[in-house]
Formats: C-alpha cells, sequence, structure tokens
C-alpha cells in the first residue's frame, strides 16, 4: 500500500508554544489529506480536511486559528498547534487520500504531543 | 443515529477461531467500504477494502457487504494473538469528501 510519514513521531512541549507536525506522501500525490486526533480509549476524530492550494475545512468545534493547516504541495501538509496547552495532548494521526479509480485513505504512523 | 455503528466489544475468541466483526452504515448512497486494524498507540492500518456486494478474500481475511442491508462485516479465520487490536470500519459514499470511521470493535485472541 501508499506509504505516509510523519514528522516528528513524539514531541513534549511547555505550554504556550506552537508546534508543527509534518504530513508526507511518501510514493503517490495526495490532493486532499485528512487530520484526525485520537484521545486515549477513545475514537478517531477528524479534525480538518486539507486540500492542497486551499483553505483547510474544519470540523465543527476545531478552532481554524488554533490548528492551522497548510497544504502547500501535492505531498506535504502540515499542523500547527498554536499555543499549545496541556489539554491539546493527544496522539495527532494524519491521512492522505489517493486519487484517480477508488480512492482509498492511508494513515500516517501519529504524532503523540503532550503539552507540559 | 450514528453513521457509522460498531460493537464496541470486546470481542473475544480463541486462538484458531474465525473472528467475526460487524458494521453497519447509514448512507445508503455509500459506495466504498474499508477495515483498518489499529494496535493500542499506533494508527490504523488497512486491511482490506471492498465496493460490491459479496465477499472478497485475502489471506485469512474476508470482507463481506450487503447494500441492501447497509452492512459489512469482517472475518479472520484462524485467529492468532498478534490479531488482537482494534478494528475500524470506514464508509465512504460518492458525496462526501472524507470517510466515517465507525468506533472500532476491540478484539482479543486468547492463545
Amino acid at each position: 500500500g501508499a506509504v505516509v510519514s510523519q514528522h516528528p513521531s513524539r514531541v513534549i512541549c511547555k505550554s504556550g508554544t506552537s508546534v508543527k507536525i509534518e504530513c508526507r506522501s511518501l510514493d503517490f500525490q495526495a490532493t486532499t489529506m485528512f487530520w484526525y486526533r485520537q484521545f486515549p480509549k477513545q475514537s478517531l476524530m477528524l479534525m480538518a480536511t486539507s486540500n492542497e492550494g486551499s483553505k483547510a475545512t474544519y470540523e465543527q468545534g476545531v478552532e481554524k486559528d488554533k490548528f492551522l493547516i497548510n497544504h502547500a504541495s501535492l505531498t506535504l501538509s502540515t499542523l500547527t498547534v498554536t499555543s499549545a496547552h496541556p489539554e491539546d495532548s493527544s496522539f495527532y494521526i494524519c491521512s492522505a487520500r489517493t486519487s484517480g479509480g477508488w480512492e482509498t485513505q492511508y494513515f500516517g504512523p501519529g504524532t503523540r504531543l503532550l503539552v507540559l | 443515529q450514528k453513521e457509522v455503528e460498531q460493537n464496541s466489544g470486546p470481542l473475544s475468541v480463541p486462538e484458531g477461531a474465525i473472528a467475526s466483526l460487524n458494521c453497519t452504515y447509514s448512507d445508503r448512497g455509500s459506495q466504498s467500504f474499508f477495515w483498518y486494524r489499529q494496535y493500542s498507540g499506533k494508527s490504523p492500518e488497512l486491511i482490506m477494502f471492498i465496493y460490491s456486494n459479496g465477499d472478497k478474500e485475502d489471506g485469512r481475511f474476508t470482507a463481506q457487504l450487503n447494500k441492501a442491508s447497509q452492512y459489512v462485516s469482517l472475518l479472520i479465520r484462524d485467529s492468532q494473538p498478534s490479531d488482537s487490536a482494534t478494528y475500524l470500519c470506514a464508509v465512504k459514499s460518492s458525496g462526501n469528501n472524507d470517510m466515517r470511521f465507525g468506533a472500532g470493535t476491540r478484539l482479543t485472541v486468547k492463545p
């Protein structure tokens, strides 16, 4: 299957700082990428849909000014958690969708964020 | 009604048995159906996808789709302890930009 990478895999930061997470599709071009958040023992929660060259679409309840998404190329989307607080600590997972024919989503390995 | 429903489990089966995981969906316009496996602390991994009614087999895994009943299932034959994970059902309709995920079923295969 297609490969999606995420960096960093783990980050610890102080409250008030900003954290950038990168998501790359390594062997295919992804017009659309998705950002999810998952708290312990809970299901995936879609945060936003990222489309290359246009503004991201955020799910209800997700603050677009806090979670900045940039999808500058067909292989890279970034999520920046601005002014992070302890309640933002979570497992952030991106996924990229293949295009053409039957579309399939592949997930990155995730980024575990801990805000102290 | 949730768009994609799964029994949260836990579902426990002995090693070597068949594990049956079920999923129902509400959108009749759904076109493609996916099963992901998620180990604890890891991200979801695609196992299978199915688009047409009937069965689709891949190794020990069989996906079954019944669009009339809005039902999709995953069978795991000869279950192994390494199959212990949460299995996520995902559904995509032609009108939606994203997939809709179920909450997942936690499977435990006991040696």
